[in-house]
């Protein structure tokens, strides 16, 4: 059963508009990440959280912003979408501990044309 | 920023034969997990290794961790179709003091009927 999720599964947007993608957790979880995928490669991570009102940047520079306002919800703002965000993005959540497994949505398929 | 180099990145065997994917890292990890993730959803955890020199089993798979937790392997015996799919190792980055995941290149397994 999916605990994590994502919404819209699949976008397709011109360029420069405003996007929004969605990521909310059942499963009282106060970490959270943002990665980015190309199909079948490395994930790479864009933003993280601690908790709410706790934001960082990963290692991959990224355009895109984030929020955290609820424990459960933690949105994907793109301000001006250009191609060269077309990918897939994931997101995912664990428990505090480092040890604790990651648990990830289904994704959001982004093209921008 | 550590890293996780994962060999060989793309694998393509027949039904029944025995593959092993490896995870190396310079650096020492606190523990590793291993994903899977099949196209269109999300890595799912399949394991995770804590203790140097552990082997862990699931099923046909046999997970290793290195004795210097460096490194750790995943062995598959008799590949069946169904594990097709893309093999991700992951580790918590402490060196950064921020215990985010930092995932491996991965590892595209195809198995052919």
């Amino acid at each position: 059963e999916a605990d994590i999720y994502q919404t819209p599964r699949y976008l397709v947007i011109g360029t420069g508009k405003k996007i929004t993608l969605e990521c909310s957790q059942t499963m009282g979880h106060d970490k959270m990440y943002w990665y980015q995928q190309d199909p079948g490669m490395e994930l790479h991570l864009i933003h993280y959280s601690y908790g709410v009102n706790s934001t960082e940047k990963g290692d991959l520079s990224s355009e895109s912003t984030v929020s955290r306002i609820r424990t459960e919800h933690f949105p994907l703002t793109l301000e001006s979408a250009r191609p060269s965000h077309t990918s897939q993005y994931l997101c995912a959540s664990s428990y505090a501990s480092y040890n604790s497994p990651l648990h990830f949505g289904n994704g959001t398929r982004l093209t921008v044309t | 920023t550590q890293l996780l180099e994962q060999s060989p990145q793309f694998l393509s065997i027949q039904e029944g034969e025995n593959l092993t994917v490896y995870c190396n890292s310079s650096s020492v990890f606190s523990s590793l997990q291993w994903y899977r993730q099949e196209p269109g959803e999300g890595p799912v955890l399949l394991v995770t290794v804590v203790t140097g020199g552990e082997v862990k089993k699931l099923k046909r798979l046999t997970f290793q961790f290195g004795d210097a937790r460096k490194d750790s392997s995943l062995h598959i015996t008799a590949a069946q179709p169904g594990d097709t799919g893309l093999y991700l190792c992951a580790g918590a980055d402490l060196t950064s003091g921020t215990y985010k995941y930092i995932f491996g290149t991965g590892t595209r397994l195809k198995v052919l009927a």
